[in-house]
């Protein structure tokens, strides 16, 4: 079975300054991986996925995310926090075949002045 | 904008009682989703439909039921509320038959407290 850890549950970033989250799967084959963002009371939007090719994939709003197959590996990070970043981040895995995705705890991020 | 549309938005009811929850996917998505998210377990997947047909189902409990109608909206039922079944229940909605391989597509949730 598939499973997604989000090691850190809060992080707090300094407005300018960059970010990395944190994001380890667990799954035999090649992963569908994927960084969704939830503002306050908002649903789920999409930053970035990947599925195969470029390790390196841009999302929106500035974000990106690298993919490293030996170390289990999908962090997302951003160059420059603005105050609007800050929201839950989940990381989700998805299979060759499968239905569904399987989500990680989630981070969430505060950003400060 | 997502393009999913889930109503209402909000709802607040007693336990033991039943509710329904609608989603609307997106135009010419035949993929519907459900999660929950609560506090202590995440989000969840719990069941999806493809063209009207149950495709695959996670963590739903049998007090639970959803289905998909002819127009590909569909409706979460849950029945026999309990306090824990207060959460967040999204809806999501994707053109093919394996989310896995392809991005969904979220609504903004309702909102569910059983008091």
């Amino acid at each position: 079975a598939q499973s997604v850890t989000q090691p850190d549950i809060h992080i707090t970033v300094s407005e300018g300054a960059s970010l990395e989250l944190r994001c380890n799967y667990s799954y035999g084959a090649t992963p569908y991986l994927f960084w969704y963002v939830q503002s306050p009371g908002q649903g789920l939007q999409l930053l970035l996925k990947y599925f195969s090719g470029d390790t390196l994939v841009q999302g929106i709003k500035g974000f990106e995310a690298e993919f490293k197959r030996s170390q289990s590996s999908f962090n997302l990070r951003k160059p420059s926090v603005h105050w609007s970043d800050a929201a839950e981040y989940f990381c989700a895995v998805g299979a060759n075949a499968g239905n569904m995705l399987t989500f990680g705890g989630g981070t969430r991020l505060m950003v400060k002045p | 904008d997502s393009g999913v549309t889930q109503t209402p938005k909000h709802l607040i009811t007693a336990t033991g009682q039943r509710v329904t929850l609608r989603c609307s996917p997106r135009s010419g998505d035949l993929s519907v989703y459900w999660y929950q998210q609560s506090l202590d377990q995440g989000l969840q997947f719990l069941i999806q439909y493809y063209n009207g047909e149950e495709r695959a189902k996670g963590n739903i409990l049998e007090r639970f039921s959803a289905q998909q109608f002819p127009d590909l909206h569909s409706e979460l039922n849950l029945s026999s509320l309990e306090l824990g079944d207060s959460a967040l229940y999204f809806c999501a909605s994707s053109p093919h038959r394996g989310q896995g391989r392809t991005e969904a597509f979220f609504g903004q949730g309702t909102r569910l407290t059983v008091v």
